[in-house]
């Protein structure tokens, strides 16, 4: 399968613990996006790279997510000190540079987090 | 303020039945729409792309529809199948690189 993958697919943690998510891209993609679903919402923007390049951060929910993508191939996501009001879907996604322009995401089957 | 709405927020059908699906929004400069489905549990999956000069377009049972002069758009699904119960999310391209979703609308076909 050469599709996005995500993982782990589900976790489970205790407030104050730190968490971290992987994403592998589709191999040629050079644009990587990380989106947060919460249940009966649309995905919600929180970060992008471009290559390695992340280029918009702005939108990360708080100084406690950060997103990573070192080598320009898979991406983490960490979320530190952990609240219940984390817990959400995490989508990755990933697109080459022109098809982001026509909108068309691959997307990943997601991290689904429970805090506690 | 760049925003997609959809509606309904849910839907119930009975298999074999036909739906339509509606997506309004006020997203400017306008670059296309796409459609989404999204299994329970799973990542969005691309139905159609919408760019502005098109007023309709299908793939198998499923039309959409865009009026650019009044920033709607519909999905049309004929002859509903159990397996299109899925949430269908409506995305909207703009300013050449940014994307805003909408909510989606969760449809259950039952038999």
């Amino acid at each position: 399968d050469t599709g996005v993958s995500q993982n782990p697919r589900h976790k489970i943690t205790k407030r104050g613990q730190n968490v971290t998510f992987r994403c592998d891209p589709i191999s040629e993609h050079n644009r990587l996006y990380w989106y947060r679903q919460t249940l009966g919402q649309g995905p919600e923007f929180l970060t992008y790279f471009q290559n390695e390049a992340q280029l918009e951060k702005s939108r990360l929910l708080s100084d406690r997510f950060s997103a990573e993508r070192p080598k320009g191939s898979f991406s983490t996501l960490e979320i530190q000190r952990t609240e219940q009001g984390d817990s959400a879907m995490y989508l990755c996604a990933s697109s080459l540079d022109g098809q982001a322009n026509t909108g068309e995401l691959f997307f990943g089957e997601g991290s689904r987090l429970t805090v506690l | 303020k760049n925003q997609v709405e959809q509606s309904p927020q849910s839907l119930i059908i009975l298999e074999g039945k036909n739906c339509t699906l509606q997506c309004n929004y006020t997203v400017s400069p306008f670059s296309n729409l796409r459609w989404y489905k999204q299994d329970t549990g799973r990542g969005p999956v691309s139905l159609t792309i919408m760019t502005f000069s098109e007023n309709t377009k299908s793939n198998g049972r499923y039309t959409a529809t865009l009026d650019a002069d009044t920033k709607q758009s519909s999905l049309h699904i004929t002859a509903s199948q159990l397996s299109d119960s899925a949430s269908y999310i409506c995305v909207v391209s703009y300013n050449n690189n940014d994307m805003r979703f909408g909510a989606g609308t969760r449809l259950t076909v039952k038999p």
